[in-house]
């Protein structure tokens, strides 16, 4: 089975810091990606990478940045995180080919008091 | 997450009925389509895909039917457990030049089933 983990399921910071959210997956998958969910407003993708070291900008990438230095590992930081920043991250994994299914971590529930 | 399922539309079944949780998608060029489950705490599960080839798809207890004519998609949950209560997302394939793509998620509908 696909395993995509999360560095943490809850994190608190204050607002201003810098924020990095850690997801590795196990399955040698090109495809990475990360989201945010929000109540009511579903998946929004923020960042996704189809290689290692490329990335692409998704449909809400102000605010955020991305890393992925290893195939199995994709980053997601905050340069200075901010009140409207909380929320739940989700990351998530696909292989090549004609498969799209992707494959999600348990999300990390990110508070910025 | 925990508040995924607040301000969503939710579906209320007894245990053992059949469920039929509706969707309705945006780009008739969409020609993949995915179900995924989220129970509370958890990420999204996939529960079955289809292609805009098919119209119908089976599973294990659960059914995806598509309609390209009405952009509409729904999934059908025979015998429906306590198991299922959870916030269910369909998911449309948008496809860029330069050959990536990326999935657009629905907002969700909420399953609570009561025994």
């Amino acid at each position: 089975d696909v395993k995509v983990t999360q560095s943490s399921r809850y994190l608190v910071k204050r607002t201003g810091e810098k924020v990095f959210l850690e997801c590795v997956q196990d399955m040698d998958h090109e495809n990475m990606f990360w989201y945010r969910q929000d109540p009511g407003l579903g998946l929004r993708l923020i960042y996704f990478s189809y290689d290692v070291k490329m990335k692409e900008k998704g449909d809400i990438p102000e605010g955020y940045s991305v890393s992925r230095e290893k195939k199995e590992r994709f980053s997601l930081i905050l340069e200075s995180a901010s009140t409207n920043q909380t929320s739940m991250y989700l990351c998530a994994s696909r292989g090549a080919g004609t498969k799209y299914e992707q494959y999600f971590g348990p999300g990390t529930r990110l508070t910025v008091t | 997450g925990e508040s995924v399922g607040l301000h969503l539309p939710t579906l209320s079944v007894q245990e053992g009925d059949n469920s039929i949780i509706n969707c309705a998608y945006s780009n008739s060029a969409s020609d993949y389509f995915i179900w995924y489950k989220q129970e509370s705490g958890k990420g999204p599960q996939f529960i079955i895909d289809i292609r805009s080839n098919m119209d119908k798809r089976q599973g294990q207890r659960v059914t995806v039917l598509l309609n390209k004519t009405v952009k509409h998609l729904s999934l059908q949950i025979a015998a429906t457990q306590p198991g299922d209560s959870a916030v269910y997302f369909c998911a449309e394939i948008l496809r860029f030049s330069g050959g990536y793509n990326k999935l657009i998620f629905g907002a969700g509908t909420r399953l609570a089933v009561h025994p």
